[in-house]
């Protein structure tokens, strides 16, 4: 049972639109999640996260909103740059230590 | 600067041989990780341990054992390799999470391993 799911493998954005990357999860109880960024031939590296006291954190250009009655969180990147092409991974904490993590989208920007 | 170091990027191997991943952080980290990651599934847990010596089950722990002799050092272990366990392999570290409720816990991720088992 997929307590993460992001059901876009993929999107292609135009170079300055916004790019809007979804993540559903299944478990109220959740307390934090979180956004990781993967390049080819690197491993995930951190990017954005929210509280689930909060419904929307700003870092720069990327944005993460969470709807909790909804149990959905999404991405935001505006405007989207052709170094933001990489798979884009939710993952949600769950218990003491541990991250479950969705499938991931891939995001390809075009010039 | 954060550091977590896989051993090697790239690994081919042959059906039934033993296979030692490893991986190295120079955090202080109290926790260690194993995920494989192949397309469609995203990250997959396979073990993870929370101390020196101490070790728990992820989701697909089948298969792999891991070590945890030094606070630094967590190796995976594939006892008999097996072609579906051609993947790339990924190790993360993190702080023990002490306060357990609206504290992130950020993993940190070495660059992976891919292994072919042929």
């Amino acid at each position: 049972d997929q307590q993460v799911k992001q059901n876009s493998p993929s999107l292609s954005v135009q170079e300055g639109r916004i790019s809007i990357l979804n993540c559903d999860y299944t478990n109220s109880m959740f307390d934090y999640f979180l956004w990781y960024k993967k390049y080819p031939a690197e491993g995930p590296t951190f990017l954005i996260s929210i509280s689930s006291i909060k419904d929307k954190n700003e870092d720069g250009r990327f944005t993460v909103f969470l709807n909790k009655s909804a149990k959905h969180l999404s991405l935001h990147i505006v405007p989207s740059q052709p170094g933001d092409s990489a798979v884009y991974f939710c993952a949600v904490q769950q218990g003491a230590q541990k991250l479950v993590f969705g499938q991931g989208t891939r995001l390809t920007i075009n010039p | 600067d954060v550091k977590v170091t896989q051993s090697s990027r790239y690994l081919v191997k042959r059906t039934g041989e033993k296979v030692f991943l490893e991986c190295v952080q120079d955090m202080d980290h109290e926790n260690m990780f194993w995920y494989r990651q192949d397309p469609g599934l995203g990250l997959r847990l396979i073990y993870f341990s929370y101390d020196v010596k101490m070790k728990e089950k992820g989701d697909i722990p089948e298969g792999y054992s891991v070590s945890r002799e030094k606070k630094e050092r967590f190796s995976l272990i594939l006892e008999s390799a097996s072609t579906n366990q051609t993947s790339m392999y990924l190790c993360a570290s993190s702080r023990k999470r002490q306060v357990l409720w609206l504290a992130k816990n950020i993993q940190y991720f070495g660059a992976g391993t891919r292994l072919s088992v042929l």
